[in-house]
């Protein structure tokens, strides 16, 4: 079955810090994979995807890249700021699940001024 | 473009009481999801429709938990009776494409937190 493991929180950064939160994965078949992230009180935002090797999915400063050799997916971003604090969820899907995602347990990302 | 509705946004009930959540999906959106999300855990599928039938409904705890998709729009989820343990986040989804054909971005609504005591 698919199955993922990211990091386990909280993480903790000052202003302008620089961020990874790592991510891998075991799958049945050829995942797709994404970063979600929830703001509080929020829902489930897409942050960023790859669909396959070596693809680098960006957005909002945020990067991550597809890497089968070491079936990882780890978030980075250069500088954090405060607004990016958030729970971060790794997840991916396969079309032999039928495309349903299986999601990491969540990091929780505080920046502090 | 409006995106998924969800309602009530908190419900708070009593066990073995009764409880539905409402989801409305983005208008043409032919699959949608309903997820559980544990506090300090990821969320988990419960039940997938494609239009109005049902392509995966493996997790759902089928002897209290029902939902259906009348009509292939909007959907309601259903526990009856509620136990403690289904205290938690119940999101909905939904993707444009049809599952098993495509690849589409899963757009997630508010949620709906559901304290059972």
């Amino acid at each position: 079955g698919n199955s993922v493991t990211q990091m386990e929180g909280p993480v903790t950064l000052s202003e302008e810090a620089f961020l990874t939160i790592n991510c891998t994965y075991t799958a049945t078949g050829y995942p797709s994979l994404f970063w979600y992230v929830q703001y509080p009180g929020e829902g489930l935002q897409l942050l960023l995807k790859a669909t396959k090797a070596d693809d680098k999915g960006s957005n909002k400063g945020f990067e991550a890249t597809y890497r089968k050799e070491t079936t990882s997916f780890h978030l980075e971003k250069g500088s954090v700021q405060v607004s990016d604090s958030a729970v971060y969820f790794c997840a991916l899907y396969t079309r032999g699940s039928n495309y349903k995602l299986t999601f990491g347990k969540g990091t929780l990302l505080t920046v502090n001024p | 473009e409006a995106g998924v509705a969800q309602s009530p946004r908190y419900k708070i009930i009593e066990k073995r009481q009764s409880v539905a959540f409402w989801c409305n999906p983005i208008s043409g959106h032919a699959t949608l999801y309903w997820y559980q999300q544990i506090l300090g855990q990821g969320p988990k599928l419960l039940i997938q429709f494609q239009n109005n039938g049902v392509v995966d409904d493996s997790q759902l705890p089928k002897d209290r938990f029902s939902a259906e998709r009348l009509k292939g729009v909007d959907s309601t989820l259903k526990i009856q009776p509620a136990k403690l343990e289904d205290s938690a986040v119940y999101l909905c989804a939904s993707s444009f494409g049809v599952a098993g054909k495509s690849t589409d971005t899963q757009y997630f609504g508010p949620g709906t937190r559901l304290t059972v005591l």
